[in-house]
This record gives C-alpha cells, sequence and structure tokens, in this order.
C-alpha cells in the first residue's frame, strides 16, 4: 500500500538554528499539508500546498515557516530560526483529489528544541 | 470553521461493538463528516467519511442522522488494536484542510 514518508524521524536543533524536515507524499497526489501537534495536544493545521504554491496557511505557519516542492517529488518544511516552542511532532500528509477524502499522513517527525 | 462535539473519552470490551457519537449541529448541506483515528505515536489515520448516507468500509460503518446534525462511528467488533483517539470532523465545501478537535479517547479492556 502507497504511503507517505518522513524523514528524519526524530530531530533534535538547538534554538535558533535552520531546521528541515522532509516529506515523500504519495506519487500521483495533487494536494500536499504539513500539521503539527504539540506532545499532549490536538493536530493543528500549518499549510496546504497545491499546484506549487501555498493554497492556505494557518497562523502559526509565520515568516519562520516555509514550504517548497524542489523536484516534484520531496515537500520539505523549513523553519528558519526555531524556538522553544516549536518542539512537536510535524506530520505531513497528501491527497489526491479532496473530493475522495482520505488524507494520508506520514508518520511524523520529533523536532525537539533546546 | 464548522464544530464537533466529542465525548473526551469512552471505554469499552473487547469483540463488543462500540458506538462513537459525535454531534455538529452547525453543519450546512454541503459539509462532508469524516472520521480519523490516531494511534498511539503514530500520524492520524482516515477511517471513513460520508454526507448523507450511512457508509460501511472495511474498518467501520458510519450512521449519519437524517437531520445531519449528529452522526455515530460503529466499531463492530473492537480489538486491543483499535484502542486510539478517534477524531469526527466537518470538511466544509471549498475547504482544503481538516480542522481537528479533541477527539475521543477509546479504551478497550481485554
Amino acid at each position: 500500500e502507497p504511503e507517505v514518508t518522513q524523514t528524519p524521524s526524530h530531530q533534535v536543533t538547538q534554538m535558533g538554528q535552520e531546521v528541515i524536515l522532509r516529506c515523500v507524499p504519495i506519487s500521483n497526489h495533487l494536494y500536499f499539508y504539513w500539521y503539527r501537534q504539540i506532545l499532549g495536544q490536538k493536530v493543528e493545521f500549518l499549510v496546504s500546498f497545491y499546484n506549487n504554491e501555498i493554497s492556505e496557511k494557518s497562523e502559526i505557519f509565520d515568516d519562520q515557516f516555509s514550504v517548497e516542492r524542489p523536484d516534484g517529488s520531496n515537500f520539505t518544511l523549513k523553519i528558519r530560526s526555531t524556538k522553544l516552542e516549536d518542539s512537536a511532532m510535524y506530520f505531513c500528509a497528501s491527497i489526491r483529489d479532496y473530493n475522495t477524502g482520505e488524507l494520508f499522513f506520514g508518520e511524523g517527525s520529533r523536532l525537539t528544541v533546546l | 470553521d464548522a464544530k464537533t462535539t466529542q465525548p473526551n473519552s469512552m471505554e469499552s470490551n473487547e469483540e463488543e461493538p462500540v458506538h462513537l457519537p459525535c454531534n455538529h449541529s452547525t453543519i450546512s448541506g454541503t459539509d462532508y463528516i469524516h472520521w480519523y483515528r490516531q494511534l498511539p505515536s503514530q500520524g492520524p489515520e482516515y477511517v471513513i467519511h460520508g454526507l448523507t448516507s450511512n457508509v460501511n468500509n472495511r474498518m467501520a460503518s458510519l450512521a449519519i442522522a437524517e437531520d445531519r446534525k449528529s452522526s455515530t462511528l460503529i466499531l463492530h467488533r473492537a480489538t486491543l488494536r483499535d484502542a486510539a483517539v478517534y477524531y469526527c470532523i466537518l470538511l466544509i465545501q471549498g475547504a482544503q484542510k481538516l480542522v481537528f478537535g479533541q477527539g475521543t479517547r477509546l479504551t478497550i479492556n481485554p
């Protein structure tokens, strides 16, 4: 069964450092997403991406965040200067067509900012 | 964003049916009802979705009230692997994101 893969599974970084989280969505999917989940809290939407541009972003997704699909397969989330409160599990997700309803999530990348 | 209301937690026994309720009184005619679940240390997983009619798939059944203001996710025979947080989410027409609530934490007793 096709799956969304994410790397790294866990990254530890110092506050102020740049972090790039990588995702490989399912190959024929058209819509891509980043969500995050702070430990013990709910899953929060960060950004959606379609047709090589951001289609929607939340207020969490400020100027420190960016997304890119550099080569037609990878989908990356960059945090330019990490803060302690960026510590969370980051989930990538993709869907072929929103009418099908089934969003596929990756296993997540745990980011720990010290 | 359209809101859903779910109990914080529920408990059931292995091999028994589980009925997880969700209220969505502000639903509009074109909003889809989605259910996802999150097992410990994993990403959310799609379970089922529907619009007006009841739906069945290999994982579960979705019973939608006639007025669509509530729905029930039915696990016909719970196993220990069904222990998870279950999220009821409304997908608003034209929206391209899911908005997760707090969900229902389901515990399955052996």
